[in-house]
Formats: C-alpha cells, structure tokens, sequence
C-alpha cells in the first residue's frame, strides 16, 4: 500500500521563478495538506484541499496557491520566488477527521 | 487558538535511559494531540494520538505520553533510549477542521 508519494525530492530555483510541487495521496484518502518546514522549525500549515477546493489556509500570500484532481492528488504552486520561500514542503493525506500521513518531502532552494 | 510549546529544543540522554520531551497546550477545545517522529532528509511519522478515552497513550516504538487536563500537557516518555530514537521530535494539536499546530520541535541524542 503506497503512502504519500511527492515529486521532485529535490529543487533548485532562481528567487523570482515559479515552482510546481506534486503530491499523490495514500489510497483511499481524500483530504490533502500542505505544510512549509524551514529548517529547524516545525511544520507550518499552508491550506488544505478536499473535493477539489481550498478547504483552510493558513498564513501565506496569494503566492502560494493549489489545486486538488479529481483522483485527489494535489499541486502546491508558488509564484515569484523569494529566498525565504527555501524549505521542506510536506503534503499530509487523511480522510476527514483522522490523522495525516505525510509524505517525505519536496527540499526547495531558492538561490 | 490553537498553539503548542515544547520545552527543550535539544534533548541528551544516555542509552539505556529515560525518554522525556515536553510538551504544553493551548487549546480553545477539547484537544486532539499527537506525537510525530523525523528522521533527517525524511517526513513525519505518527508515533502516538490523544483523541478520547484513555489519557495514557501508548504508541509505536515504546513510547507513550500521558494527556493531563490540568496542566495542559502532553509529555513523550519512553523508559529506555535507544540509538535509534535520535531523532527530531514534534508535538501537534488538531483544531476542528483538521488542520494540524506543530510546535518547534526537540531534537533527542542518544549517548551510546
């Protein structure tokens, strides 16, 4: 049973670029989140996507912004990059209600 | 509002002996509690979960916590270290919607 699969493991970008992340969640569930980890912080919460819409968002700009498929694997795009956008994005999948499975993380370096 | 503290953001402890990292609440609601494990270059891996019911948790590896009303705490025991346990440990609470409050975490060594 395949968890929470994230693409690409690792990116390199130039600050003012725009960066695509993907994420297929573990089967059967339908909820996807999506968390920014900078480096030796906790996870902060981002939004959050189920039936294909922004369910939650946290603070974040309209930089960041996402989409949810109908076989409810999700993008997390964020436009004009700055250095400070550098971290570990963490997708999480659950069913409502229950507890997440995150996946293992796309590194972002912003140069 | 939903908020989590965790004391310590770096924890040593010998093999052999007595896990314990902290953690402390804020919660608006009945709180949801969770423990999750990072290994380096990986993503978060639910050790433990406080929902309802019984406030002892006992999670995977060895380790439990015990959920105390009274002092808003969650604190992650564990009675033997183990090597493997070095790790970066978080703390979480989940509020309504399912959206989940890291705390800053404690990094654990394990001395052989």
């Amino acid at each position: 049973d395949a968890g929470v699969t994230q693409s690409p493991t690792h990116l390199i970008k130039t600050r003012g670029q725009q960066v695509t992340l993907r994420c297929s969640p573990k089967s059967g569930h339908d909820t996807v989140s999506w968390y920014q980890q900078a480096l030796g912080q906790g996870p902060q919460f981002i939004f959050q996507y189920y039936e294909e819409e922004e369910r939650q968002r946290g603070n974040f700009p309209d930089r960041f912004s996402g989409h949810q498929f109908p076989n409810y694997s999700s993008e997390l795009n964020v436009n004009a990059l700055l250095l400070g956008d550098s971290a570990l994005y963490l997708c999480a999948s659950s069913l409502v209600a229950e507890g997440y499975t995150f996946g293992s993380g796309t590194r972002l370096t912003v140069v | 509002a939903q908020s989590v503290t965790q004391l310590g953001s770096h924890v040593s402890v010998s093999e052999g002996a007595l896990v314990l990292l902290r953690c402390n609440y804020s919660s608006s609601v009945p709180p949801y509690l969770f423990w999750y494990v990072q290994y380096p270059n990986q993503g978060l891996q639910l050790l433990l979960k406080y929902t309802t019911g019984a406030t002892l948790v006992k999670g995977i590896n060895g380790f439990e916590a015990e959920f105390k009303k009274s002092e808003t705490s969650f604190h992650l025991t564990k009675p033997s270290a183990h090597m493997s346990d070095a790790a970066e440990y978080f703390c979480a609470v989940r509020n309504t919607g399912n959206q989940f409050y890291f705390g800053t975490g404690t990094s654990l060594t394990v001395i052989p």
